[in-house]
């Protein structure tokens, strides 16, 4: 079946830098994939839209500027949060179209 | 938007019994999915069912799309059965730009 990879799947940061995080379909093209975001003990909230060769939508009140999202090749999107702090400490995961998900990437800034 | 709601919020069982959690949502879906989130955050899919039964082993789900809900079925629980279950929905656009609800978290003890 198809699978989404994603990495890394832990990384803690320092207040102020950037982390990326990579999603990867590894045997089908994803020309679109969708970024969510869970902070513990709740749900999952969608955050953007990534459409490969174009410019990602966002859902209401997400930053764009925070949270880059580039999706340059038909297996590959990437999430960058810039300028990190701890308050974007979160699990983010990635999924694709025909619901298969990432393994998720938990963040954590200090 | 549409709104997903699953009931109930927490679920503690022995193992060998048998469970049913609800997802009602307010608007009509183009694609429900279950998820099961084990301790480390993975999300499983469980079942694409936007109307209809569907069974696969000890799970069953069963969404009634006139009526705007959905059941899944856990019989004879297991101690890996425990984690949270989450109900997702896409309604308009793509049938994977998901909705999800809160979730029910279930314990199953041995």
């Amino acid at each position: 079946g198809a699978v989404v990879s994603q990495h890394p799947s832990r990384v803690i940061c320092k207040s102020g830098t950037s982390v990326k995080i990579e999603c990867r379909s590894l045997d089908f093209q994803a020309t679109t994939m969708f970024w969510y975001r869970q902070f513990p003990k709740q749900s999952l909230m969608l955050m953007a839209t990534s459409n490969e060769g174009s410019k990602a939508t966002y859902e209401q009140g997400v930053e764009k500027d925070k949270f880059l999202i580039n999706h340059a090749s038909l297996t590959l999107s990437t999430l960058t949060v810039t300028s990190a702090h701890p308050e974007d400490s979160s699990f983010y995961i990635c999924s694709a179209v025909g619901g298969t998900f990432g393994s998720g990437t938990r963040l954590t800034v200090v | 938007g549409i709104q997903v709601e699953q009931s109930p919020p927490d679920l503690i069982l022995q193992e060998g019994a048998n469970s049913t959690l609800r997802c009602n949502f307010s608007d009509s879906v183009n694609n429900l999915q279950w998820f099961h989130q084990n301790p480390w955050g993975q999300l499983i899919n469980l079942f694409y069912i936007p109307s209809g039964t569907k069974q696969n082993g000890r799970l069953s789900a069963t969404t009634v799309a006139t009526e705007r809900y959905s059941l899944l079925y856990i019989s004879s629980s297991q101690t890996t059965d425990s984690g949270v279950y989450f109900c997702a929905v896409a309604s308009g656009g793509s049938n994977y730009k998901l909705t999800f609800g809160k979730g029910t978290l279930l314990t199953v003890n041995p």
